[in-house]
């Protein structure tokens, strides 16, 4: 599998705190992909990062992304009780599909 | 805005019977790709087309098949069913402006469908 693990599996916060999501994959890549994806839904594009971009932002979010080390990271600032979902970070690599990796639940309290 | 269509959205079917999942991707897209979600997993990549031709499997069973129609609609064919089927079926679609190929590389974001809860009893 081209992907590694996300960390953490599960995050708990509270509405107004930051949440931080890790992801990490194992072969070159093109570009970078987040999703969020709420109970039983479709997965939804959050924002796309490429192999030569260090930082995005979108709204609250910012993503990084470490080609040296493989790995990215999403960070969802001011959360909200609406955020509570699951995120998955996909990658792509060549002429593949997009691999998604296993994907941190995040729950986000009032 | 027209959105990934899939149907059934709900589907149970007994051991060993057939199975035929649909997607209607978003209109002028030439991408349709078929994902399988297990609970609690992550999506895995079945199979994909561009300009109706195979462009890329991943992990689909032998016991599947699928294929994508002149009209750009694509049918995932599931026989012989197994318990460890019963996953959510995801189909997405993308558009790829420019490819002269089929290569089954993905240009940005795929959008998906609210997809197909497969139970197999």
């Amino acid at each position: 599998s081209q992907q590694g693990e996300e960390d953490p599996q599960a995050l708990s916060i509270q509405e107004g705190e930051n949440a931080t999501m890790n992801c990490s994959y194992k072969t070159s890549i093109n570009n970078l992909q987040w999703y969020r994806q709420n109970s039983g839904r479709g997965l939804v594009h959050l924002i796309l990062i490429r192999s030569n971009e260090r930082e995005k932002h979108s709204g609250r979010l910012r993503v990084t992304l470490d080609t040296s080390k493989k790995s990215s990271s999403l960070l969802i600032t001011a959360s909200r009780a609406a955020d509570t979902a699951s995120y998955f970070c996909a990658t792509d690599y060549g002429y593949s599909t997009l691999t998604f990796g296993k994907g941190t639940m995040l729950l986000v309290s009032p | 805005a027209a959105g990934v269509i899939q149907s059934p959205r709900h589907l149970i079917k007994e051991k060993r019977e057939t199975a035929t999942l649909k997607c209607y991707p978003i209109p002028r897209h030439d991408t349709v790709y078929w994902y399988q979600q297990g609970p609690g997993q992550d999506p895995q990549f079945l199979i994909s087309f561009y300009e109706k031709m195979q462009s890329d499997k991943g992990s689909i069973p032998d016991r599947f098949s699928a294929q994508q129609f002149s009209d750009y609609h694509s049918e995932l064919n599931m026989s012989s069913l197994e318990l460890g089927d019963s996953a959510l079926y995801f189909c997405a679609s993308s558009f790829h402006p420019g490819q002269g190929e089929i290569t089954g590389g993905p240009a940005g974001e795929l959008f998906f469908g609210e997809g197909s809860r497969l139970t197999v009893l």
